[in-house]
């Protein structure tokens, strides 16, 4: 079984800059989430992808898009980078985003700078 | 999703059993009570869920008392890597959106 991977592990943009994250879910997962992790702080939910389309979304601003393939990968998308962005990014999978209380399965993330 | 509340930090020593206590006073009927994992730059792992009573795994147990105000993430016999931060979760995981609330977490140091 074939974990959540996350790439780049480790980033470094300019501000105003635009930077894409990648992600491939857990074997036989087809939803994909996306976390905010500021240092010291708990994560927070960016948005949810399933079956391609967005299918939940925190509240971050429109700068922040993504995407989901065929073969459920996805990608975190941020435009205009600003100073604040600089955290750790996770992506989470899980199956089936109508199944309830299933874990999410974690990525050990991308460590994003913004300088 | 309910709020929940839980010690910033916790101290511990080797081979001791850690309890860590959750308090979620406003649980809905339908939430699960949910702990996370997570070491200094790894994405959390989840370590137990339950609705009540008492649940156990290979891990932890998880006790909840009868009114669900509560819940407390027990470890039995602690080890050097057991250091980390563990986050307390309660809701009924929106179907759509897999959307968790994640607080601040308590931070457990266990020393030799």
């Amino acid at each position: 079984e074939t974990g959540v991977t996350q790439s780049p592990t480790h980033l470094i943009k300019t501000r105003g800059q635009q930077v894409t994250l990648r992600c491939s879910s857990q074997s036989g997962h087809n939803t994909v989430s996306w976390y905010q992790q500021a240092l010291g702080q708990g994560p927070q939910f960016i948005f949810q992808y399933y079956r391609e389309e967005e299918n939940g979304r925190g509240n971050f601003p429109p700068r922040f898009s993504g995407l989901q393939f065929p073969n459920y990968s996805s990608e975190l998308n941020v435009n205009a980078l600003e100073l604040d962005d600089s955290a750790l990014y996770l992506c989470a999978s899980s199956l089936d985003a109508g199944a309830r209380n299933l874990p999410l399965h974690f990525g050990n993330g991308t460590r994003l700078t913004v300088t | 999703l309910a709020k929940t509340t839980q010690p910033i930090s916790m101290d511990s020593y080797e081979g001791q059993e850690v309890n860590i206590t959750c308090s979620h006073n406003n649980i809905a009927t339908n939430d699960y009570i949910t702990w996370y994992q997570q070491f200094p730059s790894q994405g959390p792992r989840f370590i137990i869920q339950g609705y009540k009573t008492k649940v156990t795994n290979e891990v932890a147990s998880l006790f909840i008392p009868a009114d669900r105000k509560s819940s407390t993430l027990s470890l039995p016999r602690v080890s050097l890597s057991d250091t980390a931060v563990y986050y307390c979760l309660v809701g009924d995981i929106p179907s759509n959106t897999g959307k968790l609330i994640f607080g601040q977490g308590t931070t457990l140091q266990v020393k030799p």
